[in-house]
């Protein structure tokens, strides 16, 4: 069964403490995998699209990688305007498939 | 460019009683789909609506139905309502049916007592 997993659950930083979120997914085919910021009372902002292994996207403090078995979003030096959730999601025919999210949080 | 945006943000039902959530998609894309996000959770795909036409459907009921308009705003409508149909409902748009990257409106809240 085509599913993804995201971890940790949860994750607290220090601010300027560097760290990765993970994403494994097992699905045939991958047709784009997409990292989303959501914060609390809102919709899921989009962040990147990855299509291939070795693939590798930046944004600010933000970076995205992908290889054949999972994504990592790494973040480095991290501030507290950072702290959401954060969604991994694959295409899957005509939708979305979402993981759990990992909900990070930087503290001062 | 206009963002997504849903109506109404908050509400409140009982159970047994029926709901319309309305979205409009970003200009320019024709391409609308909904979800569910309990507590916690991450987005649950309900159904796709591409050039009005549904374009795909996730593992809910038929209780849950939908719309799209030609302007490709859309409504979700939810009969006999449940408790566990307390949700942030979500709606997403983009271009062309594929349906990626999908960007989201903020959602509508909706509470069943």
């Amino acid at each position: 069964e085509d599913q993804v997993t995201q971890s940790p659950e949860a994750l607290r930083l220090q601010e300027g403490e560097s760290s990765s979120l993970n994403c494994s997914y097992t699905v045939s085919g991958l047709r784009g995998l997409f990292w989303y910021r959501q914060d609390p009372g809102k919709g899921p902002e989009f962040l990147f699209t990855l299509y291939s292994a070795g693939e590798e996207k930046e944004k600010e403090r933000l970076k995205a990688t992908l290889t054949k078995k999972e994504s990592f979003l790494h973040i480095t030096a991290p501030k507290p305007e950072d702290s959401a959730t954060y969604l991994c999601a694959f295409v899957y025919g005509q939708n979305f498939v979402f993981g759990p999210g990992t909900r990070l949080s930087v503290l001062p | 460019e206009t963002g997504v945006t849903q109506s109404p943000t908050h509400l409140i039902k009982t159970r047994g009683q029926q709901v319309t959530l309305r979205c409009s998609s970003q200009s320019g894309h024709n391409t609308v789909s909904w979800y569910q996000q309990a507590l916690g959770q991450g987005p649950q795909f309900i159904f796709q609506y591409y050039r009005e036409e549904e374009n795909g459907r996730g593992n809910f009921p038929p209780r849950f139905s939908g719309l799209q308009f030609p302007n490709y705003s859309s409504e979700l409508n939810v009969n006999a309502l449940e408790l566990d149909d307390s949700a942030l409902y979500l709606c997403a748009s983009s271009q062309d049916g594929d349906g990626w990257p999908q960007h989201f409106g903020d959602g509508t809240r909706l509470s069943i007592l």
